[in-house]
């Protein structure tokens, strides 16, 4: 059974800090999506990324692909109410099935 | 666009009760999924279509049954509810071809008593 293992699984900082969500399995993937989720809602796409070691910035975002295709991560600058929720990520496997990891459930307190 | 839109909003049922979870979605996609989401779990597959009349088991598509009579709708029914089956669940499209983006409606809690 593949799994993607999110790290940590709840993460609760103050406004202005910055911080550092993880995505990590021993499975290859073709792509990984992250995804965000408010209370009440369904996920809502932030970014997909295709190829080992690509970086993508979405304003205080940035999401980098490992070099392996195993790992990801999800760097937020300067952290605002605004970005409240739970971060969910998936990774695109060979039998083209997409696999979840749990989330991180992210608050930031003003 | 409404998008991807779920009804109802929120259930609960009796044990052996059955029930039909609607998902329609109006962006002319082919592809339509349903998740259940339980607490410190990653969404699970419950059965998928990739277009009209069409469907096929998820990970997770023992007590459910779904069908795909049109494009735009793809109905998930619950036969005899179990306590198991209490989650939130959420349907979902995508157009196919290399777009993997999903667009998700916003979900049903069901509560199985």
């Amino acid at each position: 059974t593949q799994l993607l293992e999110q790290s940590p699984q709840f993460l609760s900082i103050q406004e202005g800090e910055n911080l550092t969500v993880y995505c990590n399995s021993s499975s290859v993937f073709s792509s990984l999506q992250w995804y965000r989720q408010e209370p009440g809602e369904g996920p809502v796409l932030l970014v997909t990324v295709v190829t080992g070691g690509e970086v993508k910035k979405l304003k205080r975002l940035t999401f980098q692909f490992g070099d392996a295709r195993k790992d990801s991560s999800l760097h937020i600058t300067a952290a605002q109410p605004g970005d409240t929720g739970l971060y969910l990520c998936a990774g695109r496997d060979s039998n083209y099935q997409l696999i979840w990891g749990a989330g991180t459930k992210l608050i930031i307190k003003p | 666009n409404a998008g991807v839109t779920q009804t109802p909003k929120f259930r609960i049922l009796k044990i052996g009760q059955s029930m039909t979870l609607q998902c329609a979605q109006d962006m002319n996609h082919n592809y339509m999924y349903w998740y259940r989401q339980d607490p410190g779990m990653g969404l699970k597959l419950i059965y998928y279509s990739v277009g009209a009349g069409i469907t096929d088991k998820g990970e997770v598509p023992n007590g459910y049954n779904v069908s795909r009579s049109t494009t735009e709708d793809f109905p998930l029914r619950l036969e005899l509810a179990a306590p198991s089956q209490t989650s939130v669940y959420f349907c979902a499209s995508r157009p196919g071809g290399s777009s993997e983006k999903l667009f998700f409606g916003s979900g049903t809690q069901l509560s199985v008593l």
